[in-house]
């Protein structure tokens, strides 16, 4: 069965200081792997598709990584603008995302 | 501006109730899905859309019936809604399978 996991579920951090985020996944036949962004009430923001094991998205201070089983999400110096939920999702048959649960990040100043 | 559209942004509404939801994109995209996330916000797929055919119909009740009158809209009919529908639905859409785009959600609260 395709599954997403994410960890931590949740991660509080202080300004400038630096760390990573999990997405763990297993499916049959990977598509590819989707990073978004959500804030409270609103929408899931697009950040990163990684497509094979080894390749490497970087956006200002945010890094994404995939190897064969994971994905990371580097998060390099954060300011409190970077709190949101961290929503991680892989591409099924048909098109489908699967979703994790997300990581809450708080970032403080 | 160039986005997926949703409206109501919020529904509160009685139990046994039929409610519609609208989406609309101004994308170009030929692909249209609807997603639920729940009160974890874990978001699940329901429906998706391509060129107006159905190509992804999760387990969803019967009482959830997508329909899309072309290929900028999918809007979502419920029910005799439930307290469990209560939730954020999400409409989004994409360029046959890439990346898809989420609109703003629609938070539906069932009494």
């Amino acid at each position: 069965e395709d599954q997403v996991t994410q960890s931590p579920e949740a991660l509080r951090l202080q300004e400038g200081e630096s760390s990573s985020l999990n997405c763990s996944y297993t499916v049959s036949g990977l598509r590819g792997l989707f990073w978004y962004r959500q804030d409270p009430g609103k929408g899931p923001e697009f950040l990163f598709t990684l497509y094979s094991a080894g390749e490497e998205k970087e956006k200002e201070r945010l890094k994404a990584t995939l190897t064969k089983k994971e994905s990371f999400l580097h998060i390099t110096a954060p300011k409190p603008e970077d709190s949101a939920t961290y929503l991680c999702a892989v591409q099924a048959e048909g098109g489908k995302l699967i979703f994790g649960q997300g990581t809450e990040l708080s970032v403080k100043p | 501006d160039t986005a997926v559209s949703q409206t109501p942004k919020y529904l509160v509404t009685q139990m046994g109730n039929d409610k519609s939801i609208k989406c609309e994109q101004n994308l170009g995209h030929d692909t249209m899905y609807w997603y639920k996330q729940d009160s974890k916000k874990f978001l699940k797929i329901m429906f998706s859309y391509n060129n107006k055919e159905l190509i992804i119909n999760e387990t969803v009740p019967n009482r959830f019936s997508p329909k899309s009158p072309d290929k900028a809209h999918l809007n979502l009919h419920i029910n005799s809604l439930e307290l469990g529908d209560s939730a954020v639905y999400f409409c989004a859409s994409s360029a046959g399978l890439a990346v898809p785009f989420f609109g703003p959600g629609t938070r539906l609260t069932v009494l």
